[in-house]
């Protein structure tokens, strides 16, 4: 069966400093990979989207920024936080034949 | 633009029935989601409607029309654990989910 796992589940970072979320994805291959975040009260706001290694499209222009560089790895990044970056991240994958999105736990970034 | 839409906070009684809409205008469609979400934690799935009509799932059920860009979540046998937020989204043309704000959920006793 399929997993997802993504960490750190919390974070609080002083505005300025380097982030980095990890999410694996485990039993299956080549999957669509997606960063979203969630701010309070907020829809889902899709962040980035992965098709396949080295392969990455941004939705919305900020200073974070992602990677592929293993299939089933995706690694959100920024060099420095702002405190419009705190927020609830999730990563996800897509069942390409049904396109149901399987969420990681999340990880909730506090930028102070 | 895209914009999906459904209340922001509803109240509902344990044992009841409740319903949670949601419409939607989107650059095609390929299916409309349903997502629980309890505070804190990951959005899990619910269910998935592409063609017209009910589908029914246990207490849940969702409904979908695609000509009037409307669909439904019904909860019936209103849990305490039913309390969460509840996220509509559509995947449009690019095959790409557009998410509603979510719906809050509160079941008194």
């Amino acid at each position: 069966s399929q997993t997802i796992h993504q960490w750190p589940a919390t974070l609080v970072q002083p505005v300025g400093s380097p982030l980095s979320l990890e999410c694996t994805v485990e039993g299956t291959s080549n999957p669509n990979l997606y960063w979203y975040r969630q701010a309070a009260g907020r829809g889902l706001q899709l962040l980035f989207y992965s098709v396949g290694i080295g392969q990455i499209s941004s939705e919305v222009p900020q200073n974070l920024s992602a990677s592929r560089p293993q299939d089933r790895q995706f690694i959100l990044s920024s060099k420095k936080l702002l405190l419009s970056d705190s927020g609830f991240y999730l990563c996800a994958w897509t069942d390409r034949d049904t396109g149901e999105l399987f969420f990681g736990e999340g990880s909730r970034l506090t930028v102070l | 633009g895209q914009n999906i839409d459904q209340p922001t906070e509803m109240t509902a009684t344990e044992g009841a029935i409740v319903q949670i809409n949601c419409t939607y205008q989107t650059s095609g469609f390929n299916g409309l989601f349903w997502y629980q979400q309890h505070a804190g934690e990951a959005p899990t799935f619910l269910s998935y409607n592409v063609l017209d009509g009910l589908e029914e799932k246990g207490r849940f059920s969702s409904f979908l029309s695609r000509s009037k860009g409307y669909s439904y979540l019904l909860l019936k046998e209103l849990q305490m654990k039913d309390s969460a937020s509840y996220l509509c989204a559509v995947m449009d043309s690019n095959y790409q989910l557009i998410w509603g704000a979510g719906t809050k959920l509160i079941i008194k006793p």
